[in-house]
């Protein structure tokens, strides 16, 4: 899978949009981004994914560069409910498009919602 | 829809014992996996399963298998446990296409003593 760079840390203050970038340059054609989020001691919880146009869902936007080497995650109205870990994942597909269940997490971002 | 459960939410294993975790997928979903997660090597991927068949396997020592059943409920064992299997060990489950994403469940706490 390909490596992704997150900033260790963020902070937003409570009803402004919290936008967490992530860096995959080695990301290839056939690789999706996922971006999924782990409340303290709580399992991850998926939130959006995307392989080339940008993503919008009831939880969040996902902004993907022209050339995908990057993405940006917007949570449009952060709470105090968003304070979590922030995981930005990157998903090889296999030749023939079999199912390949494999999430490698890396350390994420932690952001920190301020009321 | 019911999401995914785990059983025991918590378990104290003394070294060299055994023990059997449970994970029961969301209905319909055929792929179930295993991750282990402690606060030094974060979420790791242990294996997957998908109609009853381990498709992919992570970095784990033989002591760590696991099984799925005909209704996709899945089982992971760990045999003669050591101190460093202490984690938070999750399952989520997902209908099994590659861009389908997948639900995590609560986890099964296990201490190692």
């Amino acid at each position: 899978d390909a490596k992704t760079t997150q900033p260790p840390s963020m902070d937003c203050a409570e009803g402004r949009a919290a936008n967490l970038p992530c860096n995959h340059s080695t990301i290839s054609g056939n690789e999706y981004v996922y971006w999924y989020r782990q409340i303290h001691s709580q399992g991850p919880q998926y939130i959006i994914h995307g392989l080339k146009n940008n993503e919008t869902n009831e939880m969040a936007s996902l902004i993907i560069t022209e050339d995908r080497k990057s993405s940006t995650l917007i949570l449009p109205h952060a709470t105090l409910r968003d304070t979590a870990v922030y995981y930005c994942i990157v998903r090889f597909l296999l030749p023939g498009g079999t199912s390949y269940g494999k999430l490698t997490f890396g350390q994420g971002t932690i952001l920190t919602v301020h009321p | 829809k019911a999401g995914v459960t785990q059983t025991p939410r918590y378990l104290i294993k003394t070294r060299g014992q055994q023990v059997t975790l449970s994970c029961s997928p969301i209905s319909g979903h055929r792929s179930v996996s295993w991750y282990q997660q402690t606060p030094g090597q974060g979420l790791q991927f242990l294996f997957e399963y998908f109609s009853e068949t381990q498709r992919n396997k992570g970095n784990f020592p033989g002591r760590f298998s696991g099984r799925q059943f005909s209704n996709s409920r899945s089982e992971m064992n760990v045999s003669t446990l050591e101190l460093g299997d202490s984690a938070l060990y999750l399952c989520a489950s997902s209908l099994g296409g590659y861009s389908y994403e997948q639900y995590f469940g609560p986890g099964t706490r296990l201490t190692v003593t």
